[in-house]
């Protein structure tokens, strides 16, 4: 069974100063790991993905998250928020155990930028 | 190149009604999954359908029910609605055989209401 844990249900910062986002997940296999944004109105757009590749992991407007197995943890990060960022931000498992791929989500942390 | 596109986008039925969500995946791929994310929580898994079938499936009672089609869009249906069922329904398209790490994309959502 495979499970995510987001830390934080809202994080609120600064315009220009740094994001984190926490993650934790469990998976009995080697999982595949997404962070996923959603814009009010609008669909899950992924940000970036982990496959068993490098462990730092760079994605779309400036956010990386790093894999730490030892720590079961896939924190999302940026050196400095934007205004557009706001938004929901869902952490993602993947196990494909039986050959499929399905996606187990966060409860998601709202993500709050005020100038 | 369209995406993942859902209708209708907003819906209004009344308890004991049944109702059926309309997906068309992305072109190219051949995998349509089904979420529901209930307001204020993350999308919850309801069944994953290649080649027409049902081919895994989440912790929803029978009343939640599917369909694919030859030409890979995929119907959601439910019966004997309850006010709990009021949610964001989700579609999302992948490409199967392609392993760990497939990208979902996801539609804008069906947002059904239950009075």
């Amino acid at each position: 069974a495979q499970s995510v844990t987001q830390l934080d249900s809202h994080v609120s910062v600064s315009e220009g100063t740094p994001v984190l986002l926490r993650c934790n997940y469990s998976s009995s296999y080697s999982p595949s790991l997404f962070w996923y944004v959603q814009h009010p109105n609008k669909g899950l757009q992924l940000l970036l993905k982990y496959t068993s590749a490098a462990t730092l992991v760079k994605g779309i407007n400036g956010f990386e998250a790093e894999f730490k197995k030892s720590e079961t943890s896939f924190h999302l990060t940026k050196p400095s928020a934007h205004m557009s960022d706001a938004a929901e931000y869902f952490c993602v498992v993947s196990d494909a155990s039986e050959g499929y791929s399905t996606l187990t989500f966060g409860k998601g942390t709202m993500l709050l930028v005020s100038p | 190149d369209a995406g993942v596109t859902q209708s209708p986008t907003h819906l209004i039925k009344t308890r004991g009604q049944q109702v059926t969500l309309r997906c068309s995946p992305k072109s190219g791929h051949d995998t349509v999954s089904w979420y529901q994310q209930a307001l204020g929580q993350g999308p919850q898994f309801i069944f994953q359908y290649y080649e027409e079938e049902e081919r895994q499936r989440g912790n929803f009672p029978d009343r939640f029910s599917g369909h694919q089609f030859p030409n890979y869009s995929s119907e959601l249906n439910v019966n004997a609605l309850l006010l709990g069922d009021s949610a964001l329904y989700l579609c999302a398209s992948s490409l199967v055989g392609t392993g760990l790490g497939t990208e979902a994309f996801f539609g804008q959502g069906t947002r059904l209401t239950v009075v």
